[in-house]
C-alpha cells in the first residue's frame, strides 16, 4: 500500500517563507493525483487551503500557494505569520475512490 | 450555507458496532457530483480517510479497513451514515465528515468539513 509522507515537523522565522512537501513512499506526486492541502489546529476540524494542486480555495491569503517540485507535491507559505503555527496535511487521489492523508506536518513559527 | 454535523455515542465498548451520522444541510446527496467522506484522527495524531458516498450510491473504502466499514446515505433526510464493526481502543479518535469533490472536474477534494465527533473504546 501507498503510504503518503511529509516531513513531521518544520520551522520558519515570522516574514519568512517555508515550503512543505508531501510525497510517495514510491513513485511521483503528480498532478494527476489531484494534491489538496489542509490547515489544522488544535481541537479544530482542517480547514481546506490548496485543492487540485495549486488552486487556492476561498478565502485563503495568497502567501499560501501549491505546486508539484520535483516528484513531491508542495505546499509555499511566503511571509510566515504566528497563527500559522498549526499541522498542515496533505491529501491525494489515488483513483478508484480512494484518497489518503500524508502524515502531516507540525509548524512552528519562532 | 453548507454545514454539515456528525453524531453518534461517545463511548463505545470493545467489539461493538459504531453507529455515525453526518447531517447535510445547503446541499442535496442526490445532486451529481456531491459527495460525502468520512475521516477520522486518534488523539495526538494524524487523519485518516475512512470512505466515500456519491450521489449515486457509489461506495469506497480504505483498503486497510473495508472489511470493518461500511457507509449509507438516506438522501430524504440528508443524512449519511458510517458504521465501524468490531471496535477496538485503537479506533479511539474524532471522526469527521465532509463534503467531497468526487469528479475530476470536482478535483477530489474536500470543501467544507464537519466540527467532528469524539469517540472513545473502553469497556
Amino acid at each position: 500500500q501507498t503510504v503518503v509522507t511529509q516531513e513531521p515537523s518544520f520551522s520558519v522565522s515570522p516574514g519568512g517563507t517555508v515550503t512543505l512537501t508531501c510525497a510517495f513512499s514510491s513513485g511521483s506526486v503528480s498532478t494527476s493525483y489531484h494534491p489538496s492541502w489542509y490547515q489544522q489546529t488544535p481541537g479544530q476540524a482542517p480547514r481546506t487551503l490548496i485543492y487540485n494542486t495549486d488552486t487556492r480555495s476561498s478565502g485563503v491569503p495568497d502567501r499560501f500557494s501549491g505546486s508539484i517540485l520535483g516528484n513531491k507535491a508542495a505546499l509555499t507559505i511566503t511571509g510566515a505569520q504566528a497563527d500559522d503555527e498549526s499541522d498542515y496535511y496533505c491529501m491525494v487521489y489515488m483513483g478508484s475512490g480512494i484518497s489518503v492523508f500524508g502524515g502531516g506536518t507540525k509548524l512552528t513559527v519562532l | 450555507q453548507v454545514t454539515l454535523r456528525e453524531s453518534g455515542p461517545a463511548l463505545v465498548k470493545p467489539t461493538q458496532t459504531l453507529t455515525l451520522t453526518c447531517t447535510v444541510s445547503g446541499f442535496s446527496l442526490g445532486t451529481s457530483a456531491m459527495c460525502v467522506s468520512w475521516i477520522r484522527q486518534p488523539p495526538g495524531r494524524a487523519l485518516e480517510w475512512l470512505a466515500r458516498i456519491d450521489w449515486d450510491d457509489d461506495k469506497y473504502y480504505s483498503r486497510s479497513l473495508r472489511t470493518r466499514l461500511s457507509i449509507s446515505k438516506d438522501t430524504s433526510k440528508n443524512q449519511v451514515v458510517l458504521r465501524l464493526t468490531n471496535m477496538g481502543p485503537v479506533d479511539t479518535a474524532t471522526y469527521f465528515c465532509a463534503r467531497t469533490g468526487c469528479t475530476s472536474t470536482s478535483f477530489y477534494y474536500i470543501d467544507v468539513w464537519g466540527k467532528g465527533t469524539t469517540v472513545s473504546v473502553s469497556s
